[in-house]
């Protein structure tokens, strides 16, 4: 069975574009969540989607934001990109049955930068 | 709300020695936990993960956590280490849908 895939694997923005990256979960896998990875911050939750739905959100502005469509697939955008926006973003799927946590599984990540 | 200390930054370790990486969380219901490695450039394995029943879950690669109630804690250990362990280790517990990580501990490891 494929594993997580995120695309694209790196990305260079300039300050003030936006950025969409992209996210297939395991195949069966409902649920997709999105963490930023930065050496000051660490690992920080941004948002999760089960069935289109957006059920829990990081603490981060309004200019980051995602959606899920009917087969699963995620999208995350960052407007208005900052230089402290740099960073790795991480996509993760998981089942996602009645339990309000289920083990999550990572993709590779995709390296954004912002000069 | 939920949160995660690895007290040790960074840990060096000699090749076959053993390997404990600490952990203390604050949950108030009965914790998810886990432990992730991340190796440089690449995304999170899965090692090990509590959810109940026996405190001493066995995971891959030859690691083992327990999990202390009393003392709110998950230590992942290793009997014998590698040189291909050397990554970065993350613990995290799981709760409403997310996971909230500990900072990670570098784990270097000397011939």
């Amino acid at each position: 069975k494929a594993g997580v895939t995120q695309t694209p694997r790196y990305l260079i923005k300039t300050r003030g574009q936006q950025v969409t990256l992209s996210c297939s979960p395991i195949s069966g896998h409902r649920s997709v969540s999105w963490y930023q990875q930065t050496p000051g911050q660490g690992l920080q939750f941004l948002f999760e989607y089960f069935s289109e739905t957006q059920r829990n959100k990081g603490n981060f502005p309004g200019r980051f934001s995602g959606r899920q469509f009917s087969n699963s697939r995620s999208e995350m955008n960052v407007s208005t990109l900052e230089l402290g926006d740099s960073a790795l973003y991480l996509c993760a799927s998981s089942l996602a049955g009645g339990s309000r946590y289920n083990e999550q599984f990572f993709g590779p990540g995709t390296r954004l930068t912002v000069l | 709300a939920q949160s995660v200390t690895q007290p040790d930054i960074h840990i060096t370790v000699s090749e076959g020695a053993s390997l404990e990486l600490r952990c203390n969380y604050s949950y108030g219901a009965t914790p998810y936990l886990f432990w992730y490695v991340q190796s440089p450039g690449q995304g999170l394995q899965l090692l090990l993960k509590y959810f109940s029943g026996d405190t001493l879950v066995q995971g891959i690669k030859g690691f083992e956590a327990e999990f202390k109630r009393s003392q709110s804690s998950f230590n992942l250990r290793k009997p014998s280490v590698h040189w291909s362990d050397a990554a970065e280790y993350f613990c995290a517990v799981g709760s409403d849908y997310k996971l909230s990580f500990g900072a990670g501990t570098t784990v270097t490891v000397r011939a």
